[in-house]
């Protein structure tokens, strides 16, 4: 079974469009990340929360919202969406905030703005 | 800020043998964690091996050890007897003990394993 997936895997739409992004784990999990991968595979972290509270905002743009109704799912939504906004995202988890716990990753959302 | 360097954007090993890839980090914390992460064509990210920056021994797992040099700021990974599963981009990712546990990556290098 799939321990953390991400839906949809592809995502094409125009710019000035609004898109969801969903994320789920079901490893019972505290912890939930979003990390952004550009075209030059630069993996950087977005967005971490903790039991659905934010604790990391990683001075992404406000058109960037993520939402956590619960442990197991944290959805980003993005608005307006720009050229620049095209990459990978990949949703994580591990058990908690603890720096030494696995971070278990899902299989990324490929977007594409157009 | 904390920064993760990969010098070596691609490299090449021939099936079997040894290859050794590069990392350096910068920092001025004592206590963190180190990784890296294997990304193969289908996107998964899959963790290799982690170090406790505390733990003088250098972390192994089956055929990927690494040489963690606290130092020199730096942690390679070696891969023996190469197989062809190996190919795949490796990052190097740094995480300092202390709110947010959030994963800070190298630029990755692309392994590319030859038969």
């Amino acid at each position: 079974d799939t321990a953390v997936s991400q839906t949809p895997k592809y995502l094409v739409t125009q710019m000035g469009n609004d898109k969801s992004i969903k994320c789920e784990q079901n490893l019972g999990h505290d912890t939930m990340y979003w990390y952004k991968q550009d075209s030059k595979k630069f993996l950087k972290i977005m967005f971490s929360y903790n039991n659905k509270e934010l604790i990391i905002n990683e001075t992404v743009p406000n058109r960037f919202s993520p939402k956590s109704p619960d442990k197991a799912h944290l959805n980003l939504h993005i608005n307006s969406l720009e050229l620049g906004d095209s990459a990978v995202y990949f949703c994580a988890s591990s058990q908690d905030t603890g720096p030494y716990n696995e971070q278990f990753f899902g299989p990324g959302t490929r977007l594409t703005v157009l | 800020a904390q920064t993760v360097t990969q010098s070596q954007p691609e490299m090449s090993v021939q099936e079997a043998e040894t290859v050794t890839l590069s990392c350096t980090y910068d920092t001025s914390e004592s206590d963190y964690y180190l990784f890296w992460y294997k990304q193969p064509p289908s996107r998964q990210m899959i963790l290799v091996i982690r170090q406790e920056a505390y733990k003088q021994q250098n972390a192994t797992e089956n055929r990927f050890s690494v040489n963690f040099q606290k130092a020199a700021k730096s942690f390679s990974l070696k891969i023996s007897d190469s197989q062809l599963g190996d190919a795949a981009m490796y990052f190097c990712a740094y995480r300092v003990n202390n709110a947010g546990n959030m994963l800070t990556f190298g630029g990755g290098t692309r392994l590319m394993v030859k038969p």
